[in-house]
């Protein structure tokens, strides 16, 4: 399995402007998170789905944060209008049900200018 | 409140040389402890978890330890490498829900020659 894939690797856009981070899970696991990292504050949960579900988002920091999981191979973490305080690398992480590891993707380094 | 801290929050040690990174924690109930390891540039990859009665695991060069009376946790790299650079993150998993993982932000540690 290539592991947890995610796209773009680095995007860089202005404040304002519409982003859209992509994920592929691993497949057969059935939890999915999205992630935020800064130096400042590490690894943040955002959100985090279930088959599919969206279980918990009370991590999403305000409504210009959305995330989708149309289906078991593909979610979404879209941002719109950006700002500058949202620069920070996205990571995504899927785990099985019965398993506690969960494997992360490469992340995206957002840069909003 | 449920906290996770590690130090230092950075290091610089001669290859070779053996380090231990600390990690405290108040998260209640406790479930399990993972240590990561996060290349620059790549997603965080799990080198140990340790659950309340285990008190040292080891992974190759890496050994952790646990003590659940005291929650704290470290990690004891030998003979380091070059290739040990990176970031450390230690992430405690209460036992409350599908998800509740606290995350430390990390030691940063950096082998040189």
């Amino acid at each position: 399995d290539a592991g947890v894939i995610q796209s773009p690797r680095h995007e860089v856009t202005e404040m304002g402007q519409e982003v859209t981070l992509r994920c592929k899970p691993i497949s057969g696991h059935d939890y999915l998170f999205w992630y935020r990292q800064t130096m400042m504050r590490g690894l943040e949960l955002l959100i985090y789905f279930n088959n599919n579900v969206p279980i918990d988002d009370s991590g999403m920091p305000e409504d210009r944060f959305s995330a989708k999981m149309p289906n078991a191979s593909f979610s979404t973490l879209k941002i719109q209008p950006s700002e500058p305080r949202d620069s920070a690398v996205y990571f995504c992480a899927s785990r099985r049900t019965g398993l506690t590891e969960a494997f992360f993707g490469q992340g995206t380094r957002l840069t909003v200018v | 409140k449920n906290q996770v801290e590690q130090s230092p929050q950075s290091l610089i040690i001669l290859e070779g040389k053996n380090c231990t990174l600390q990690c405290n924690y108040t998260v209640s109930p406790f479930s399990n402890l993972r240590w990561y390891k996060q290349d620059t540039g790549r997603g965080p990859v799990s080198l140990t978890i340790m659950t309340f009665s285990e008190n040292t695991k080891s992974n190759g060069r890496y050994t952790a330890t646990l003590d659940a009376d005291t929650k704290q946790s470290s990690l004891h790299i030998t003979a380091s490498q070059l290739s040990d650079s990176a970031s450390y993150i230690c992430v405690v998993r209460d036992q409350t829900g599908a998800n509740n993982l606290f995350f430390g932000t990390g030691t940063r540690l950096t082998v040189i020659p």
